[in-house]
């Protein structure tokens, strides 16, 4: 089955404590991309990938890394998480241009940092 | 600024009613507009994708409705279900650069018995 993973998908963890959230599809995809969704907001970016090895920030990229060393997998990193990175955070892939190719979302991570 | 704007915020009807969503945008210059429907607990799934020279395109009962002119789309639900109760989120893309994508804040629909 085509898809998109995402593990956790709920996590709680303290302030300051390094977390990875795993991303990986098996559609042979080469755009990734990470997205957090807020309560009342649209669903922002954070970071996205064109192929392996290349990444790019997108519009809330402060406080979060990302790295693209297999075509499949996507990871999310938060080196010291704080409060207000409290969201739920979707992966998505798809084919490119990515401009008008569906991007497939993952069932998303719930994150809590308390 | 490119902006989304989506009206209402959320949405009570009963089975078996119609319901129009709307969605305004100023995103410029327009390449296409994406309509996802996102169920509670779940990733946004793609519903359609209309380009700037299509005014009108069903999947089912949903017909998105397009006007590049005025720059408004509108998400038409036909004899709705429970299965329709979820969020619906408009995606208008902007073609100043191909990663741009603005998503709407959605509206939340809720289908009763």
């Amino acid at each position: 089955e085509a898809q998109v993973t995402q593990n956790p998908r709920y996590l709680i963890t303290v302030t300051g404590k390094k977390l990875t959230v795993t991303c990986s599809q098996n559609m042979n995809h080469e755009y990734m991309s990470w997205y957090r969704q807020d309560p009342g907001l649209g669903l922002r970016q954070i970071y996205y990938s064109m192929n392996v090895e290349v990444t790019d920030k997108g519009d809330v990229p402060e406080g979060y890394k990302v790295s693209r060393k297999e075509k499949r997998n996507f990871p999310l990193i938060l080196e010291s998480p704080s409060p207000n990175q409290t969201s739920l955070y979707f992966c998505a892939s798809s084919r490119v241009p990515p401009d008008y190719n569906e991007q497939f979302f993952g069932p998303g991570t719930r994150l809590t940092v308390l | 600024k490119n902006q989304v704007e989506q009206s209402p915020q959320s949405l009570i009807i009963l089975e078996g009613k119609n319901c129009t969503l709307q969605c305004n945008y100023t995103v410029s210059p327009f390449s296409n507009l994406r309509w996802y429907k996102q169920d509670t607990g779940r990733g946004p799934v793609s519903l359609t994708i209309m380009t700037f020279s299509e005014n009108t395109k069903s999947n089912g009962r949903y017909t998105a409705t397009l006007d590049a002119d005025t720059k408004q789309s509108s998400l038409h639900i036909t004899a709705s279900q429970l299965s329709d109760s979820a969020s619906y989120i408009c995606v208008p893309r902007f073609s100043g650069g191909y990663n741009k994508l603005i998503f709407g804040a959605g509206t939340r629909l809720a289908v009763h018995p």
